[in-house]
C-alpha cells in the first residue's frame, strides 16, 4: 500500500524567512504533484515533477524530486502572507493520485 | 465548460436516504476521478474512470457507494443508506488521461448526514 507522508503538517512561519515541506512516499513512482487548497476551496495545481531530478519554480515556491530517495520538497522563499493555505503533495502509481495529509501553512507579520 | 462542474453544491440529507452527486468534466478529458476529502484531511481516492469504465475502484469504503460514468463524460456518484460517517467534501476531477498529467478539481459537493 502507497503511504505518502508530508512533514510538517502545521507550519507557522514569519514574513520573509524560507522553509521547506517534505514529502516522502513508499512506493517507487517517477510522477509527483503539489496542489495549494485554500480554506473552504478546491485544489489549484502548482507543480507536476516528472522525472528523478525534476526541478520547477514558481514566484516563491519551488519543488524539485528525487526518485531514488523517493522524496519530493517544496521549498518557500521570503515568504508572504499571501501563501497562508495547506499544500498537498500526491503520488500517482496507478493512474490516480494518492495525497499525503497536506502542510498547513500560516505565514504572519 | 471552462473547468471541472460539480452539483449539488451543497447537499444536506437524513440517515438512510440515497443521494446522486454529479460531475461534469472538462470537455476532451477522458479521465474522471472522485476524491472524499474530510475536514482537516488529504483527498482520499474512490474512484476513477478511463471513458466509461472505471479503471480502478478500490477506494470506494463499501457496496453503499457506486458510480457511472455512462457516456464517458458525465459521471454520477451514488451512495445509498447514507450514515453520519459519509458526511463530506466529494471531490471530482479530471485529466486528459489517467496518467497523462495533472488533475484538475471541482469545488466539491459538500454532503451533511444528519
Amino acid at each position: 500500500e502507497l503511504k505518502v507522508e508530508q512533514n510538517p503538517l502545521f507550519l507557522s512561519m514569519q514574513e520573509g524567512k524560507n522553509y521547506t515541506i517534505y514529502c516522502n512516499y513508499s512506493t517507487t513512482s517517477d510522477r509527483l504533484y503539489w496542489y495549494r487548497q485554500d480554506p473552504g476551496k478546491s485544489l489549484e495545481s502548482l507543480f507536476v515533477l516528472l522525472s528523478n531530478g525534476a526541478v520547477k519554480q514558481e514566484g516563491r515556491l519551488m519543488a524539485s524530486l528525487d526518485t531514488k530517495a523517493r522524496l519530493s520538497t517544496l521549498h518557500i522563499t521570503a515568504a508572504v502572507h499571501d501563501l497562508s493555505a495547506t499544500y498537498f503533495c500526491a503520488v500517482d502509481i496507478t493512474g490516480a493520485l494518492n495525497f499525503g495529509k497536506g502542510t498547513s501553512l500560516l505565514v504572519t507579520p | 465548460g471552462a473547468g471541472v462542474s460539480q452539483t449539488p453544491s451543497n447537499k444536506v440529507t437524513e440517515k438512510g436516504k440515497y443521494v446522486e452527486l454529479r460531475c461534469d468534466p472538462i470537455s476532451g478529458h477522458t479521465a474522471l476521478y472522485w476524491y472524499r476529502q474530510s475536514l482537516g484531511q488529504g483527498p482520499e481516492f474512490l474512484i476513477y474512470f478511463q471513458g466509461t469504465g472505471a479503471a480502478d475502484d478500490s477506494g470506494l469504503p463499501n457496496d453503499r457507494f457506486f458510480a457511472v460514468r455512462p457516456e464517458g463524460s458525465v459521471s454520477t456518484l451514488k451512495i445509498q443508506r447514507t450514515e453520519r460517517g459519509d458526511s463530506a467534501v466529494y471531490l471530482c476531477a479530471s485529466s486528459f488521461s489517467a496518467g497523462a498529467g495533472e488533475l484538475f478539481f471541482g469545488e466539491g459537493s459538500r454532503l451533511t448526514v444528519l
